[in-house]
């Protein structure tokens, strides 16, 4: 079975201060590919980033940094000098490939609130 | 390029009574994945189409269905309104099963809501 895990539900932060959004994963599949999503008000799931299981390399994207530890079974995520634009829920995903491809399993998201 | 498209955006319906909602995926895009999204559940994965045929089935009860045309867009169908169907309906397209290198592209979803 997987299971992705956010065990943060809510985040409130000041303008310009770094937040990380933790995401634990469990899967069987030594090959798989982990997302993050953003979830503003308008419903629509926005893709920030994916990552397969074999490429451990931290990514940076602007504002945001990505840590990948399999030894941890983590995949986190951190906005440098939030803004208020980041307010949303974010969602963590994983999608297993030994079996072929599998749908998304979500965790329950984290809701970051950034303040003025 | 146009992004997926869900119609109705949102959507009452009355207990007992069926509704079937609307996916145009992005042109080119031959899979669409549909979820449910609810505060107490999160999002649950539904079923995934490609090529007109289901390709992967969550686990849902019998009421729930779906199916896709030939120019990719997808319907789904619920049947025997409950209350607990209240929920936000996604659409995610993807130029192949699984999600290509970009993940799914998701739509703005249908927010149904059952009275």
């Amino acid at each position: 079975a997987q299971k992705v895990t956010q065990a943060q539900t809510e985040i409130s932060v000041v303008e310009k201060e770094d937040v990380t959004l933790d995401c634990v994963y469990e899967t069987r599949d030594t090959t798989y590919y982990l997302f993050w999503y953003k979830q503003p008000p308008s419903g629509e799931l926005v893709f920030l980033i994916r990552r397969n299981s074999f490429d451990e390399q931290n990514e940076i994207s602007g504002r945001y940094s990505w840590n990948f530890q399999k030894s941890t079974s983590s995949f986190n995520f951190t906005i440098t000098a939030s803004q208020v634009v980041d307010s949303a829920v974010y969602f963590c995903a994983l999608s297993g490939r030994n079996s072929g491809n599998t749908p998304l399993v979500f965790g329950k998201g984290t809701r970051l609130s950034v303040i003025a | 390029k146009a992004g997926v498209t869900q119609t109705p955006r949102y959507l009452i319906k009355t207990r007992g009574q069926q509704v079937t909602l609307s996916c145009s995926p992005i042109s080119g895009h031959r899979s669409v994945s549909w979820y449910q999204q609810t505060p107490g559940q999160g999002l649950q994965f539904l079923f995934e189409y490609f090529s007109e045929t289901q390709r992967n089935k969550g686990n849902f009860p019998g009421r729930f269905s779906g199916r896709q045309f030939s120019n990719s867009r997808s319907e789904m169908n619920v049947s025997t309104l409950e209350l607990g169907d209240s929920a936000l309906y996604l659409c995610a397209s993807s130029t192949r099963t699984g999600g290509n290198n970009y993940g799914y592209t998701f739509g703005s979803g249908t927010r149904l809501t059952v009275v």
